[in-house]
């Protein structure tokens, strides 16, 4: 079985533009988690979704963060404009209720 | 000027002896807690997990302790190998439907050969 799946893998821009990461979560998960991961602030959560709806963003730093699920396996982390702090490695997880978390390769962002 | 990052606690541990992680969660109402591993490069990997219900559970030469009384959780790797070298977290949830895990900062475990 296929795991969790992100794309890019690596993205390298420039301030002031926008990023677009992607994730699939593993087929029948109906939980899905992006996280930040830093050397200054370890891992973050940044926003969770149960059955395609948002329950927690609390994590979301501000509103240049936006994410979406548009349906049961595809979710995006949008940064519009994005600034060099935001240069972190996001991570997507899914997950059945109750259950661990299955995290995907993570996307490594670069903000010049 | 020179960034500070997170102090990451180091446990260096020689190949074959046994290598014992540890963790102090926060939440006493947390219900059920995960180990995971990650390797450098690498998304966080599920090891083991325990529920609140439960003080030791075992797996494939790991093994979860879990004393509710002082919030710790500990994590045994038996014969230690090369590959067992990453970081380690623990993590914690509430339980009750809510699925936000809380990370801890994380244990890196060097194996040395």
């Amino acid at each position: 079985d296929a795991g969790v799946i992100q794309s890019p893998r690596h993205e390298v821009t420039e301030m002031g533009q926008e990023v677009t990461l992607r994730c699939k979560p593993i087929s029948g998960h109906n939980s899905l988690f992006w996280y930040r991961q830093t050397m200054m602030r370890g891992l973050e959560l940044l926003i969770y979704f149960n059955n395609n709806v948002p329950i927690d963003d609390s994590g979301m730093p501000e509103d240049r963060f936006s994410a979406k699920m548009p349906n049961a396996s595809f979710s995006t982390l949008k940064i519009q404009p994005s600034e060099p702090r935001d240069s972190a490695v996001y991570f997507c997880a899914s997950t059945l209720p109750g259950t661990k978390q299955f995290f995907g390769p993570g996307t490594r962002l670069t903000v010049l | 000027g020179e960034s500070v990052g997170l102090h990451l606690p180091t446990l260096s541990v020689q190949e074959g002896d046994n290598s014992i992680i540890n963790c102090a969660y926060s939440n006493s109402a947390s219900d059920y807690f995960i180990w995971y591993k990650q390797e450098s490069g690498k998304g966080p990997q599920f090891i083991i997990d325990i529920r609140s219900n439960m003080d030791k559970r075992q797996g494939q030469r790991v093994t979860v302790l879990l004393n509710k009384t002082v919030k710790h959780l500990s994590l045994q790797i038996a014969a230690t190998q090369p590959g067992d070298s990453a970081v380690y977290f623990c993590a914690e949830n509430i339980g009750g439907g809510y699925q936000k895990v809380t990370f801890g900062t994380g244990t890196k475990l060097q194996v040395i050969p």
